[in-house]
């Protein structure tokens, strides 16, 4: 099983500011089998970036995923107030998928 | 537009079988791709519980260890999962989804459903 973790737990930031966020695997993982959801609080979670760089239909260009083997990143480039959320990366394509514990994404 | 849809008891015995359902509308199942569940419990994290293809092989998180099962209706469109001997560890959101359509840039997600395991 391939384990995800996310760094940093929290992230504090102003609008208009960068974000960078981190997703570790514990082996290396196809970068077609990579994604990154967003989630709000009693919504489901929705899907940004999958194949680790394709962004998802409807999802804005500030949004960009980058990374291979096993250090993946989703970046943010300036963020909105509505991008202030939880932030999951997930494996899938290989039995068992998994999902990294969650970024929060908090206002400054 | 495809939509997602759980339903099933919201209270579940501890020891019990916890069974939910999800109803695809605008695509059959039967079709293509893999329909799955995950769950999330509160105030916690998302777990991935298993999918099932749409041709009736299962794949399972290991970590059930065995007490999930997920199978089709092609007959109504939908599928389900069951969870048995449920303890309070499996209180949570559960979600349905279709797998990552990558030819169309998309998934599909139920709204969820909470189910909690209470005596």
């Amino acid at each position: 099983e391939i384990v995800l973790t996310q760094s940093p737990g929290t992230l504090s930031l102003s609008p208009g500011e960068r974000a960078t966020l981190s997703c570790r695997a514990s082996q290396s993982v196809s970068s077609s089998s990579l994604a990154w959801y967003q989630q709000k609080p009693g919504q489901a979670p929705r899907l940004l970036i999958y194949g680790a760089s394709s962004r998802a239909t409807g999802i804005p260009d500030r949004f960009s995923g980058s990374g291979s083997g096993t250090d993946f990143t989703l970046t943010i480039s300036r963020l909105e107030p509505e991008d202030f959320a939880l932030y999951y990366c997930m494996h899938y394509g290989s039995s068992p998928n998994s999902f990294g514990q969650g970024t929060k994404l908090e206002i400054k | 537009q495809v939509q997602l849809q759980e339903s099933g008891p919201g209270l579940v015995k501890p020891s019990e079988t916890l069974s939910l359902t999800c109803a695809v509308s605008g695509y059959s199942i039967s079709s293509g791709y893999y329909w799955g569940w995950v769950r999330q419990p509160p105030g916690k994290g998302l777990e991935w519980i298993g999918s099932v293809h749409h041709s009736g092989s299962t794949y399972y998180n290991p970590s059930l260890k065995s007490r999930g099962t997920i199978s089709l209706d092609t007959s109504k469109n939908q599928f389900s999962l069951k969870l048995s001997s449920v303890t309070a560890a499996d209180t949570a959101v559960y979600y349905c989804a279709s797998q990552i359509i990558a030819a169309i840039g998309t998934d599909y997600w139920g709204q969820g459903t909470l189910v909690t395991v209470s005596s």
